[in-house]
């Protein structure tokens, strides 16, 4: 059964990076048509969506993030991770990860985010 | 912000028919296929509808999704004390080169 588990530091100092690591286990990240996604939440808000990669390792980003993100993948370790600089009090939320199956997956339900990790809370703060 | 926008609240007493409306525009809704997700307080988001209609296995047949050109419903038929959570709906936008888009959200209190 599919997995995926964020972690990373709780807590990150305003103009620093943010970085967290999405880990996959019961399937591998390289699977054909498959998205990895990350989406955040800021307390007491609604749903945000950051960023995905694609398993030919093509990223897709949030317009309004671009500027200062970067989405990686190593299928290596079978991990995607998560770079977000500069960061301010506003970037504090709970972030997670998932999967989103392509037009030409396999399985799941296409093109919705079907398999979510717990989520992981940032706190932005000196 | 959002694109997609949503009431911020619905409610109803147990057994009720509950409708969640989820308003959008031709470069999203009108255009891509929509998905619904329930999250209970303090949990992950839980796919609950995609494409539309169809549900996951393991979802209720209670719960069901519509669209109608730029808007998308939800209905949760024989409201239980289990549906109360916080809905939203997502889908593509084709604007600013394209982005995923989830809705405002709406809390869901079963009375």
């Amino acid at each position: 059964q599919l997995q995926l588990q964020e972690s990373g530091p709780g807590l990150v100092k305003p103009s620093e990076t943010l970085s967290l690591t999405c880990t996959v286990s019961g399937g591998s990240i390289s699977t054909s048509y498959y998205y990895w996604g990350w989406i955040r939440q800021p307390p007491g808000k609604g749903l945000e969506w950051i960023g995905s990669i694609y398993y030919s390792g093509t990223t897709y980003y949030n317009p309004s993030l671009r500027s200062r993100l970067t989405i990686s993948a190593d299928m290596s370790k079978n991990q995607f991770s998560l770079e977000l600089s500069s960061v301010t009090a506003a970037d504090t939320a709970v972030y997670y990860c998932a999967r989103r199956p392509g037009d030409h997956s396999s399985s799941g339900p296409k093109h919705a985010f079907d398999i979510w990790g717990q989520g992981t809370m940032v706190t932005v703060s000196s | 912000q959002s694109v997609l926008t949503q009431p911020p609240s619905a409610s109803g007493t147990p057994g009720q028919r509950v409708t969640i409306s989820c308003s959008g525009s031709s470069s999203n809704i009108g255009s891509h296929p929509v998905n619904w997700y329930q999250q209970l307080s303090g949990t992950a988001p839980k796919l609950l509808i995609y494409g539309n209609n169809l549900r996951p296995s393991g979802v209720p047949d209670r719960f069901s999704g519509s669209t109608s050109g730029t808007s998308a419903s939800l209905a949760i038929s024989g409201l239980q004390s289990e549906d109360e959570a916080d809905y939203y709906c997502a889908t593509w936008d084709d604007s600013l080169n394209g982005r995923n888009v989830f809705g405002t959200g709406t809390k869901v209190t079963v009375l």
